[in-house]
């Protein structure tokens, strides 16, 4: 069964320094890895997508990661975090066979100080 | 283009009553699929429609049931409310068929209280 990881419920950091959020995953084949924002009182704005293509796959708002097959993760990064980052974070693993479902992580909730 | 559409945004119900949500996907989206949202176990399946049909379904007891209409619109309905059923109910939309790795996008949710 597929599953994801993300090691931090809580990150802060300050603005300016860079952003760090970690997850692993666990698949029986070869993963479709998402990571997905929510802002406060917001839906879901996907960030980035991992299709087994190139191992650093770049989002939006400057946001990039990387997958690593012999680690089993997938984390996120930015080198400068900015006030409009702070939001929850999610790392979804897509569900094997003829599905569409998401299997969501925990979510990582980024602060981020001035 | 407009994006993942739900209603209402907030709802406010009674123990026992039933609820009905709405949701328009994205224009030219034929699959919808829903997810719970709760601090305590955070987001879960729900369900997954295409072409009217339901093509997958989560751990969620009957009470949970949904439909998709020919203009792939949906609803979910919420019999017999509990107030664990309290949640943002979040509703996605993708351009095909799901298959794993499609590109799902995400509405803002229709906020349930259940008192």
């Amino acid at each position: 069964a597929q599953s994801v990881t993300q090691l931090d419920s809580h990150v802060s950091v300050s603005e300016g320094t860079p952003v760090l959020l970690r997850c692993n995953y666990s698949s029986s084949y070869s993963p479709s890895l998402f990571w997905y924002v929510q802002h406060p009182n917001k839906g879901l704005q996907l960030l980035l997508k991992y299709t087994s293509a190139a191992t650093l796959v770049k989002g939006i708002n400057g946001f990039e990661a990387e997958f690593k097959k012999s680690e089993t993760s997938f984390h996120l990064t930015k080198p400068s975090a900015h006030m409009s980052d702070a939001a929850e974070y999610f790392c979804v693993v897509s569900d094997s066979g003829n599905t569409g479902k998401l299997i969501f992580g925990q979510g990582t909730t980024l602060q981020v100080k001035p | 283009k407009a994006g993942v559409t739900q209603t209402p945004r907030y709802l406010i119900k009674t123990r026992g009553q039933q609820v009905t949500l709405s949701c328009s996907p994205i224009s030219g989206h034929r699959s919808v699929s829903w997810y719970q949202q709760t601090p305590g176990q955070g987001l879960q399946f729900l369900f997954e429609y295409f072409s009217e049909t339901q093509r997958n379904k989560g751990n969620f007891p009957g009470r949970f049931s949904g439909r998709q209409f020919s203009n792939s619109r949906s609803e979910m309905n919420v019999s017999t409310l509990e107030l664990g059923d309290s949640a943002l109910y979040l509703c996605a939309s993708s351009p095909r068929q799901a298959y794993s790795g499609n590109t799902i996008y995400f509405g803002e949710g229709s906020w349930l209280t259940v008192v």
